[in-house]
């Protein structure tokens, strides 16, 4: 079955330095891997995704992940932390087939000031 | 172009009663997921319909909880006799026919339900 984790509840970044949100995955086959942001009181907005091709993918936002297949990870990252980028992230997976996806439980950053 | 609609944004509903959730997709698509979202939890996966189908209900609690998509109309999620554990956030996505770059899913902005 397909899974998701996200290990981190919660990511405090001070803005200006760089964040990472960590996220690792279990399925069979090739994985379709995406980022989901959340605003309060919004619905899931997509970041960006890893179909195939380079393993660093770069995203809206000044987002990007790094799809590692031996480590089954595919971390968030960005170089700069904004304030406005703290919300609610997710990482989902989605097999090769099938319409659905799964989700992991959420990390929430937030970006001091 | 309108994005993905949900009504209402809020509902309140005392436990036994019905909850009746709207979607309507964005213009020009087909297919329609519903997912829920328990507090500080993730989405899960609970439905997906094209136009007066049921195409995969895997995710679906076995009873009170029933999905449609008619010709005419918006989606409809319909919980009846809900409980407390009913409470949630649940969330509608729809997708072009056809679609097959995974990231043309979009979602709406949800309805909050609250039991009480």
């Amino acid at each position: 079955a397909q899974s998701v984790a996200q290990p981190e509840d919660q990511v405090n970044v001070a803005e200006g330095n760089p964040l990472t949100v960590k996220c690792t995955y279990s399925v069979s086959g090739n994985p379709y891997l995406f980022w989901y942001v959340q605003y309060p009181n919004r619905g899931l907005q997509f970041l960006l995704k890893y179909i195939t091709g380079d393993n660093l993918v770069k995203g809206s936002y000044g987002f990007e992940a790094e799809f590692n297949k031996s480590q089954t990870s595919f971390h968030l990252k960005k170089p700069s932390a904004l304030v406005s980028d703290s919300a609610l992230y997710f990482c989902a997976v989605k097999k090769n087939y099938g319409q659905n996806f799964v989700f992991g439980p959420g990390t929430r950053l937030s970006v001091l000031p | 172009n309108a994005g993905v609609m949900q009504n209402p944004r809020h509902l309140v509903r005392r436990r036994g009663q019905e909850a009746r959730l709207r979607c309507s997709p964005m213009k020009g698509h087909s297919h329609v997921y519903w997912y829920r979202q328990l507090p500080e939890e993730g989405l899960k996966f609970m439905v997906y319909l094209q136009k007066e189908n049921i195409i995969d209900e895997s995710g679906m609690p076995k009873e009170r909880f029933s999905a449609e998509f008619p010709k005419e109309g918006p989606s409809i999620l319909r919980i009846q006799q809900v409980v407390r554990g009913d409470s949630a956030a649940y969330f509608c996505a729809s997708s072009p026919e056809g679609w097959t770059d995974p990231s043309e899913q979009y979602f709406g902005p949800g309805t909050r339900l609250t039991v009480t």
